[in-house]
């Protein structure tokens, strides 16, 4: 059973240009979070995806968006990236229906803003 | 604000002892209770989860759940030093609601 997938693992980007980072849901999971983390921090949440719409949003500018897939697979766009936005990315997927629900991580997306 | 805190730490304890370690969070709904472990570079592993109060224990692992004192705890029992990492916290509000990490605790278990 394949665990949550992300891709790229790395990636160098320079300021003001736009990024793509992709998501698989571990089998039987149909919501997918996405989280930001800065060296030394706890992740942070910036929005999860239900039946392909926004479901919540954390506190992140509107540069940041998404999008899932009949597949529950997702993806996070960033606009006009800023030397800020470096950061490990981690997408977790879980399963809406349960009260009591267990969040998986991906490997993560290590982007680099340079 | 949701907030959940944790002691940064490093906390270093001797190979075999027992590591204890805290967490506080914020939002009395709170339902569901994680912690997770992370190495270095690596994304976040989940060690266990507790929704009642009191003690779950899994292994080596004890997550300790108190509901009135917004208060959880992970104790490691025999600590080693393959179990040097940063422990994060996780708090939920239950049905797919998002979760609001800790900023971790470094732990180092010394040889």
């Amino acid at each position: 059973d394949a665990g949550v997938t992300q891709s790229p693992t790395h990636l160098i980007k320079t300021r003001g240009q736009q990024v793509t980072l992709r998501c698989s849901p571990k089998s039987g999971h149909d919501t997918v979070s996405w989280y930001q983390q800065a060296l030394g921090q706890g992740p942070q949440f910036i929005f999860q995806y239900y039946e392909e719409e926004e479901r919540q949003r954390g506190n992140f500018p509107d540069r940041f968006s998404g999008h899932q897939f009949p597949n529950y697979s997702s993806e996070l766009n960033v606009n006009a990236l800023l030397l800020g936005d470096s950061a490990l990315y981690l997408c977790a997927s879980s399963f809406l229906g349960q009260m009591n629900t267990e969040a998986f991580f991906g490997q993560g997306t290590r982007l680099t803003v340079v | 604000q949701k907030e959940v805190e944790q002691n940064s730490g490093p906390l270093s304890v001797p190979e075999g002892a027992i590591a204890s370690l805290n967490c506080t969070y914020s939002d009395r709904g709170s339902q569901s209770f994680f912690w997770y472990r992370q190495y270095s570079g690596k994304s976040p592993e989940l060690i266990m989860f507790i929704y009642s109060n009191g003690d779950k224990e899994d292994g080596r692992f004890t997550a300790q759940l108190n509901k009135a004192s917004q208060y959880v705890s992970l104790l490691i029992r025999d600590s080693q030093p393959s179990d040097s990492a940063t422990y994060l916290c996780a708090v939920n509000g239950g049905y797919g609601q998002n979760f609001v990490f800790g900023p971790g605790t470094r732990l180092s278990v010394l040889p």
